[in-house]
């Protein structure tokens, strides 16, 4: 069974710029959810998607925006990027249920804006 | 709100020594989950247990061991005969596990350094 893919692995950006990061889900999960981390704020929720709606989302800005098609590959973008948004994102996806139901994550992908 | 502490930033210890990462939990609701993630440097975060807030049973799979305890609000992670292998960062987290409270809010994490 084919694992979370995360594309591109590594990116450099200039600031102002804007980014779009994919994410494939595990054949079967429809749930995917999307983490930064970063040195500073550690591990944090951006948002997740479930059946091409989002269901949840943290306390990020609107730069960041996200979206999930019909065959829940999961999109994240940033607009306008800043030095800040240098980062690891990471993906994850799950089944959608109501027990909490593990995640599994990608490899992220690391996002250097210079 | 959730919050996850993980006070230490990181051990180091020597091959086939036992080791500990402690996790302290806060939340109000009485269902919740509880994870443990390894993160290898290639950045990967891997899935190592879940546990849900009715069962307290101990678990133990291989040289790993968990220790929930509801009453001090802990889930502790004990690593026995450590390995280089096991040198990762290690992060504890949380979930209410249904609908708008299903992420995962993680503790700060623990570099773990297993020296030959």
């Amino acid at each position: 069974k084919a694992g979370v893919t995360q594309t591109p692995r590594y990116l450099i950006k200039t600031r102002g710029q804007q980014v779009t990061l994919s994410c494939s889900p595990i054949s079967g999960h429809r749930s995917v959810s999307w983490y930064q981390q970063t040195p500073g704020q550690g591990l944090q929720f951006l948002f997740e998607y479930f059946s091409e709606t989002q269901r949840n989302k943290g306390n990020f800005p609107g730069r960041f925006s996200g979206r999930q098609f019909s065959n829940s590959r999961s999109e994240m973008n940033v607009s306008t990027l800043e030095l800040g948004d240098s980062a690891l994102y990471l993906c994850a996806s799950s089944a959608w249920d109501s027990d909490g139901h593990g995640y599994t994550f990608g490899s992220g992908t690391r996002l250097t804006v210079v | 709100a959730q919050k996850v502490t993980q006070a230490q930033t990181e051990i180091s210890v020597v091959e086939k020594e036992d080791v500990t990462l402690d996790c302290v939990y806060e939340t109000r609701d009485t269902t919740y989950y509880l994870f443990w993630y390894k993160q290898p440097p290639s950045g990967e975060l891997v899935f190592l247990i879940r546990r849900n807030s009715f069962d307290e049973q101990n678990e133990i799979s291989g040289r790993y061991s968990w220790n929930f305890q509801k009453s001090t609000s802990s889930f502790n992670f004990t690593i026995t005969a450590s390995q280089v292998v096991d040198s990762a960062v290690y992060f504890c987290a949380l979930s209410l596990g249904s609908g708008s409270a299903r992420q995962l809010t993680f503790g700060s994490g623990t570099q773990l350094t297993v020296l030959p």
